[in-house]
């Protein structure tokens, strides 16, 4: 069974610019939650999607949005780049994100965006 | 709010020793959820185990044993002989217990770097 996927693995971009990052759940998953990962900050909570709804956010700014497919693949979107957005952005996946008795929270290995 | 202290930044050890990572987390929640992470250098998160704060058994898996101390808000991991696959980076992490409404929120610690040596 296929994990979680990311792409791409590596972004460089400047200032102002906006990006996209792509995470593919493991099969069967519909919750599909971001992860912001720097050595400052260390890992905070971006926001979660199920069904296509966001159904928890974290404390980010409106820069950052994120959106899921009927399929369950999620976007994120960051728009007008700043240095302090540069960092590790994990996807994570579970059947329904609601923590039934035994489900788990897996992870990508991650997009490393760098802004210059 | 939630909180988990890693207190260990980075510990060091040689091939075949016992190390315990520390983790003491801080919830008014009745019901919650506790889990340990490992992020080797590849950058992935791999989940090591998840437990529910209605059940304090101790766990062990292979070398790995996990202690809960609801009294004292701890959830303690000991790595038994270590190994220097072992080498990553340990996150504990709380999430509550929604029973409705979803929404997979995980707080993390700040983490423990595990060196092992030979």
């Amino acid at each position: 069974k296929a994990g979680v996927t990311q792409t791409p693995r590596y972004l460089i971009k400047t200032r102002g610019q906006q990006v996209t990052l792509s995470c593919s759940p493991i099969s069967g998953h519909r919750s599909v939650s971001w992860y912001q990962q720097t050595p400052g900050q260390g890992l905070q909570f971006l926001f979660e999607y199920f069904s296509e709804t966001q159904r928890n956010k974290g404390n980010f700014p409106g820069r950052f949005s994120g959106r899921q497919f009927s399929n369950s693949r999620s976007e994120m979107n960051v728009s007008t780049l700043e240095l302090g957005d540069s960092a590790l952005y994990l996807c994570a996946s579970s059947l329904y994100g609601t923590y039934g008795p035994n489900e788990k929270l897996f992870f990508g290995s991650g997009t490393q965006l760098s802004v210059l | 709010a939630q909180k988990v202290t890693q207190a260990q930044t980075e510990i060091s050890v040689v091939e075949k020793e016992d190390v315990t990572l520390d983790c003491v987390y801080e919830t008014r929640d009745t019901t919650y959820y506790l889990f340990w992470y490992k992020q080797p250098p590849s950058g992935e998160l791999v989940f090591l185990i998840r437990r529910n704060s209605f059940d304090e058994q101790n766990e062990i898996s292979g070398r790995y044993s996990w202690n809960f101390q609801k009294s004292t808000s701890s959830f303690n991991f000991t790595i038994t002989a270590s190994q220097v696959v072992d080498s990553a980076v340990y996150f504990c992490a709380l999430s509550e217990a929604k029973i409705t409404g979803g929404g997979n929120k995980l707080t993390f610690g700040t983490g423990t770097q595990l060196k092992v040596e030979l």
